[in-house]
């Protein structure tokens, strides 16, 4: 596709609940971030794939959060047993290379916990 | 560590005024440096980046020169229109293995008519 897409664009969900976004990043991108802004926030980092390598998941705030990217393509962040402050918009970019590249982002998913 | 740090908003101009928001940054190399835009309801884009010393980034009437002696990338716009009214990060990267990508913590921009 011509950028980054991410699906569900909204989710609403019940505390407690699992949910799964995805990101399909721009094709032959190697690098795949995992991004999460809540309202009116910066940017807080999340997880970094880089191709075949271990991800770097220092930004995860709990177990409760996890994120696969299968083939070097897409990628698929979990939220375990949602809590309300969960409640943000999670934005996936990706990017040629590794560090200095521009970041192309997805349009991004907004979750609300009940 | 690595960090970017910004003018803190809102900020709130008339249309036509000049625009500057500052951006500094602490790295431990030589970084490439970025401005993205997000507009309301939508993700971040890149809107202009430098990538050494003394260059100038520019894009839409807005620029930012890559100043190492102060460690600073500043945008600037002659002329801002009620279409600029967004939100604004800096950024930084370095490269290397791990995450070493950087965002300030965004500036708010309003422009009234």
């Amino acid at each position: 596709g011509a950028g980054v897409s991410q699906s569900p664009s909204n989710k609403v969900t019940e505390k407690g609940k699992d949910v799964e976004l995805r990101c399909d990043p721009i094709s032959g991108h190697t690098a795949l971030y995992w991004y999460r802004q809540s309202l009116g926030q910066g940017l807080e980092f999340l997880i970094y794939f880089q191709g075949n390598s271990a991800p770097d998941k220092s930004g995860l705030p709990s177990d409760r959060f996890s994120a696969e990217r299968t083939g070097g393509s897409v990628s698929t962040l979990t939220i375990q047993r949602t809590q309300q402050e969960d409640s943000a918009v999670y934005l996936c970019a990706s990017s040629s290379g590794s560090g200095r590249e521009t970041q192309y982002f997805g349009p991004g998913t907004r979750l609300l916990v009940l | 560590g690595d960090s970017v740090t910004q003018m803190e908003g809102p900020v709130t101009l008339s249309e036509e005024a000049f625009l500057t928001i500052n951006c500094t940054y602490t790295a431990t190399g030589y970084p490439s440096l970025f401005w993205y835009v997000q507009y309301p309801g939508e993700g971040l884009q890149l809107l202009l980046k430098a990538t050494k010393a003394d260059d100038k980034g520019s894009n839409k009437g807005f620029e930012a020169t890559y100043r190492k002696e102060t460690t600073s990338f500043h945008l600037e716009k002659g002329s801002v229109q009620v279409s600029d009214s967004a939100v604004y990060f800096c950024a930084l990267s370095e490269g290397g293995t791990g995450n070493q990508f950087y965002f300030g913590t965004g500036t708010s921009l309003t422009v009234i008519p």
